[in-house]
């Protein structure tokens, strides 16, 4: 069965460095999100992604985050400069159209030091 | 703006017994529902989901759950609960912005069976 994969699986790094999170949507699927989910909390929207455009973003996905498919696989999740509440499990998801199912990667834990 | 309620943060079950979790939600038009489980330090694994229809959704691992339109809810029911059920279990509503949706989850409901 296909599946959305996410790599790393675990990052650590130090306050006010970049990252980029990675997601390999299924195959087909046209829509793309991003999700977190801080220790012990909800599972909270980011952004979701359509046509290489933000269709939504919520309040958190201030300036500091940025979403781009670079080629026809890809989906990433950019962090230009990290803050310690930052820190939290970043899950993506793709979806083939309206009416059908999310689909969800097993999440990059980051840890912001 | 849509919102999802899950009254009950932690439920303990002895195995075997029935469960059942609740989840109510807001929003202004007929919703996408879900279930989702979430074992500890893992993924979200969809459980079931409703879209249309029949309103008593079957999902996997012999759970099932009904829209309740009148009462805006989307309970959780098992018959029999297995020590593997323990897990943290997430309703989430799926609100509906153009061409496609985004999910909107409850705090979760922590369940603990005890053999």
């Amino acid at each position: 069965e296909p599946e959305v994969t996410q790599t790393p699986s675990h990052q650590v790094t130090q306050m006010g460095q970049e990252v980029i999170l990675r997601c390999v949507p299924i195959s087909n699927h046209l829509y793309f999100y991003w999700y977190r989910q801080i220790l012990g909390q909800k599972v909270e929207f980011l952004v979701s992604f359509y046509n290489n455009e933000i269709s939504e973003k919520s309040e958190i996905f201030d300036d500091q985050f940025s979403v781009e498919r670079p080629d026809g696989s890809n989906f990433t999740l950019k962090i230009r400069s990290t803050k310690l509440e930052d820190s939290a499990m970043y899950f993506c998801a793709s979806l083939l159209r309206d009416g059908q199912t999310q689909y969800f990667g097993p999440g990059t834990r980051l840890l912001v030091l | 703006a849509q919102s999802v309620t899950q009254p009950d943060i932690h439920i303990t079950v002895s195995e075997g017994a029935s469960l059942e979790l609740r989840c109510n939600y807001s929003y202004g038009a007929t919703p996408y529902l879900f279930w989702y489980v979430q074992s500890p330090g893992q993924g979200l694994q969809l459980l079931l989901k409703y879209f249309s229809g029949d309103t008593l959704v079957q999902g996997i691992k012999g759970f099932e759950a009904e829209f309740k339109r009148s009462q805006s809810s989307f309970n959780l029911r098992k018959p029999s609960v297995h020590w593997s059920d323990a897990a943290e279990y997430f309703c989430a509503v799926g609100a509906r912005g153009g061409s496609n949706y985004k999910l909107t989850f409850g705090k979760g409901t922590l369940l603990t069976v005890n053999p």
